[in-house]
């Protein structure tokens, strides 16, 4: 994988469902690994950052796993909300330290 | 609010103008970041600068060019424009100058070239 990739591109759940996102990237030469949560009309907020191989990050109901190996990344949200919809983005920074980013994953929660 | 200020909010110019787009980091911050998000496209990395020096180049076309102050805002600017630089421009902060630093993202910049 020479990108940062990021499956699904869309999401549509029910309030209160948990879900599941994953972005793989490249798994040479890595560095760090972001989640960002982007809501429409504002800019990209940081959920996480993580650097190393088996790291685990947990914010509320929103957490992230990290394999740094196989080159993938999950982010989880346990009983999704409404103010959960968003664009969820990751991005990779390899050796020479710059980030790449995927293309995202669009959530919508449904009431 | 991040505390990541940027100006203006809008812009509408002509093919074949400069504009320049500001930013003005969180209070402490030494890196300035500047990414291109066009219309169905991710977030384009164009540039980096710590402490008033340049530190990494992405995507950024020979018509763009960036600084950053001794009071460390930035400003990107962008020559001859095309009608495809039309694109909303984020500028983001972060205290470090490594990729290990969670970034901050102003408000962003519409610019629309007609």
């Amino acid at each position: 994988i020479l990108n940062v990739e990021q499956s699904p591109q869309s999401l549509h759940v029910q309030e209160g469902d948990s879900t599941n996102f994953t972005c793989s990237f490249p798994s040479s030469n890595f560095y760090a690994l972001h989640w960002y949560r982007w809501e429409t009309a504002k800019s990209p907020e940081a959920l996480f950052v993580m650097t190393l191989n088996g790291d685990e990050k947990k914010k509320g109901r929103i957490s992230a796993t990290l394999n740094t190996k196989e080159g993938y990344s999950y982010l989880y949200i346990k009983g999704s909300q409404p103010e959960d919809s968003a664009t969820y983005l990751c991005a990779s920074a390899g050796n020479n330290r710059k980030l790449i980013w995927g293309l995202g994953t669009s959530l919508a929660v449904n009431p | 609010d991040s505390g990541v200020t940027q100006t203006p909010k809008h812009l509408i110019t002509a093919t074949g103008q400069r504009v320049t787009l500001r930013c003005s980091p969180r209070s402490g911050d030494l890196s300035v970041y500047w990414y291109q998000q066009s219309l169905d496209q991710g977030l384009q990395f164009l540039i980096q600068y710590y402490n008033g020096e340049e530190r990494a180049k992405g995507n950024i076309l020979e018509r763009f060019s960036a600084q950053q102050f001794p009071d460390l805002h930035s400003e990107l600017n962008l020559s001859s424009l095309e009608l495809g630089d039309s694109a909303l421009y984020f500028c983001a902060s972060s205290p470090g100058q490594v990729s290990s630093y969670e970034q901050y993202f102003g408000p962003g910049t519409r610019l629309t070239v007609t």
